[in-house]
């Protein structure tokens, strides 16, 4: 079965500080999808990235940054000189390949970036 | 539309009611996925429809939850005999094809007192 952990249940940074946000997957599927999505306050999640399993290198957008390690399953998250906006509650997933290729989600970090 | 739309925002029940929560998808998005939130928690997958086909419901709990979405566009997900335990944030996603690019709507938060 598939199982997503977020190990850091809440994180609380000052702004401008780096933060990383860790997540681990267990899968028996040898081809997979991992995701991050942002849940602000108001409820909808927002898509920052999916990456195929295939494809271990590191990714950058701005601020933001992936760490993909297939060798120890692991998927992290990185904000480089965070700011206030950066506050939500981020999820990790995991989806398969084929079928309704349905998200199991872990159970989120909520970050808070103080002013 | 813009984005997901999903009705109504909030929705309070009896015990033993029956509910109904819309959801609009962005227009010409054939993938359509409902996923259940409880409080502090990662949502949880319910099911999935490809157009109008029901290609996935091995996360509705019961017997008492029924989606449909008859014409590939809107979708309704109906809670029948609602129960404390049904009380969460039901979520809305849709996808030109599969989980590519999820766009989810805000959701509806249902209250079972």
């Amino acid at each position: 079965a598939q199982k997503v952990t977020q190990a850091q249940t809440e994180i609380s940074v000052v702004e401008k500080e780096d933060v990383t946000l860790d997540c681990v997957y267990e899968t028996r599927d040898t081809t997979y999808y991992l995701f991050w999505y942002k849940q602000p306050p108001s409820g909808e999640l927002v898509f920052l990235i999916r990456r195929n399993s295939f494809d271990e290198q590191n990714e950058i957008s701005g601020r933001y940054s992936w760490n993909f390690q297939k060798s120890t399953s692991s998927f992290n998250f990185t904000i480089t000189a965070s700011q206030v906006v950066d506050s939500a509650v981020y999820f990790c997933a995991l989806s398969e390949v084929q079928g309704a290729q349905k998200l199991v989600f872990g159970q989120g970090t909520r970050l808070t970036i103080n002013p | 539309g813009a984005g997901v739309s999903q009705s109504p925002r909030y929705k309070v029940a009896k015990r033993g009611q029956d509910v109904a929560l819309r959801c609009d998808p962005i227009s010409g998005h054939v993938s359509l996925f409902w996923y259940q939130q409880a409080l502090g928690q990662g949502p949880e997958f319910l099911t999935y429809f490809q157009n109008e086909a029901q290609l996935d419901k091995s996360g509705l709990p019961s017997d008492r939850f029924f989606a449909e979405r008859p014409e590939g566009s809107v979708s309704t997900l109906k809670i029948q005999r609602t129960q404390q335990e049904d009380s969460a944030v039901y979520l809305c996603a849709s996808s030109w094809r599969g989980n590519e690019k999820l766009f989810f709507g805000s959701g509806t938060q249902l209250s079972v007192l």
